[in-house]
């Protein structure tokens, strides 16, 4: 079942413009991720929050957790044509050793 | 390092046939997950490994499905037989210990006519 839900389902904006993406989970979690998946390809790591930590950066994302409202949001700046992909956050179980993956969230930057 | 690797890249076959999936983990990387992907269903964890062991399987719909990993460099997927609806891409990732981020292949494109 899918512990995360993606929301848009899609994204379309101009090169340049930021880009924002939310996630939803139902349960308790020790962390989320955020990955990536270009056309054809694995998913790449991003990112990775603790539960009990409220926001962070890496580069030009930048990564919230509301742990009260079981939701994150991850937010790419200066968005560039490569940041073209699909972008998954993932939770763990209680015990941590398994990670759900959400619906995605698939971005489209026009040049 | 060459990542975790998987094959073949692509497979096609008929109904019925057997399908052995393979995985090279990224080297010391203790613990392997086996993952599913469709448009139907996005992403699924068929099942992972911690030291080579099988941890959970619950993921793994049907006895159809078999998976292996007989040393730490290297685990398999098996279907036997298969039916069309297994049709999907599947990804193999390795990490460090299971609370690590994840290092996914690019998938083995398995197509059941």
């Amino acid at each position: 079942s899918q512990q995360g839900e993606e929301d848009p389902q899609a994204l379309s904006i101009q090169e340049g413009e930021n880009a924002t993406m939310n996630c939803s989970y139902k349960t308790s979690i020790n962390n989320l991720q955020w990955y990536r998946q270009n056309s054809g390809r694995g998913l790449v790591h991003l990112i990775l929050i603790r539960s009990n930590e409220r926001e962070k950066h890496s580069g030009r994302l930048r990564v919230t957790l509301d742990t009260s409202k079981k939701s994150s949001s991850l937010l790419i700046t200066a968005s560039r044509a490569a940041d073209t992909a699909s972008y998954f956050c993932a939770t763990d179980d209680r015990s941590g050793d398994k990670l759900t993956f959400g619906t995605g969230t698939r971005l489209a930057v026009r040049p | 390092d060459a990542g975790v690797i998987q094959s073949p890249r692509h497979e096609v076959t008929e109904m019925g046939q057997e399908v052995t999936l393979r995985c090279k983990p990224i080297s010391g990387h203790n613990s392997l997950f086996w993952y599913r992907q469709t448009m139907m269903r996005g992403l699924e964890l068929l099942i992972y490994f911690n030291n080579n062991v099988p941890i959970d399987d619950s993921g793994m719909p049907e006895d159809r499905f078999s998976a292996k990993m007989p040393n730490a460099s290297f685990s398999t997927l098996k279907i036997q037989p298969s039916e069309p609806r297994d049709s999907a891409v599947y990804f193999c990732a390795s990490s460090f210990d299971s609370n690590s981020p994840l290092h996914f292949g690019n998938g083995t494109r398995l197509t059941v006519t």
